[in-house]
């Protein structure tokens, strides 16, 4: 089964907007972490943000927010005024503990790419 | 350089050759991680080293694809008999000490592996 699905394959945004990127995740687990990753056409995975199970606020990092919504199992990027570095390919990706083991492994989606029109 | 380095970054080898994939993680950082990347995918969890020793290879898809980290730096995905597909974008991964569960991860730039 789908651990992370990000349903939005591509996203266009207008320079100067805001935009929100979709993430549902799956897990029986208490304990998780969900990341954010922008990996530009360059390939580089660039870190983003991250929120634990247990935080009681949404994270925030500048112009990135996560939308974290724990009965809907969502965890939505928002990204205030948009700007064209932001075009890029972005993932969304949970890190678990499995039984007692927990090797720090992430899970990832499969991306969402986000165009920046001027 | 401060960031995870991987070589070479692009490779192209014939079917059934033998590749070699190195990554250079950042200094101090214990815990590696290879991830393999199809076109227009996430990456996939391939292996994770904690210091010298692979602590889980579930993700190794076959016996051809291996990893070592002998001295607790540098690794190397080995890869014998290469089969087209397993062309893909092969990204390392470095942490300070891996296992936290808001340990951020730093990613190199990737090998891309094509097999022809």
């Amino acid at each position: 089964a789908q651990k992370i699905t990000q349903t939005q394959p591509g996203m266009f945004v207008q320079e100067k907007e805001a935009v929100t990127l979709d993430c549902t995740y799956d897990t029986s687990d208490p304990s998780y972490g969900l990341f954010w990753y922008k990996q530009p056409s360059s390939g580089e995975m660039i870190f983003l943000i991250y929120q634990g199970s247990y935080d009681q606020q949404n994270a925030t990092e500048g112009r990135y927010s996560l939308n974290f919504q724990k009965a809907r199992k969502s965890a939505n990027l928002v990204i205030s005024a948009s700007q064209l570095g932001d075009s890029a390919m972005y993932f969304c990706a949970m890190r678990e503990i499995e039984g007692s083991s927990n090797t720090g492994k992430l899970i990832f989606g499969q991306g969402t790419t986000l165009q920046v029109k001027p | 350089g401060a960031g995870v380095s991987q070589t070479p970054s692009n490779k192209v080898t014939e079917k059934g050759k033998y590749v070699e994939l190195r990554c250079d993680p950042i200094s101090g950082h214990t815990a590696l991680y290879w991830y393999r990347q199809s076109l227009g995918q996430g990456p996939e969890f391939l292996i994770y080293f904690q210091g010298t020793g692979a602590a889980d290879d579930s993700g190794l898809p076959n016996d051809r694809f291996f990893a070592v980290r002998p001295e607790g730096s540098v690794s190397t995905l080995k890869i014998q008999r290469t089969e087209r597909g397993d062309s893909a974008v092969y990204l390392c991964a470095s942490s300070y000490r891996g296992t936290g569960m808001n340990t951020e991860a730093f990613f190199g730039q990737g090998t891309r592996l094509t097999v022809v």
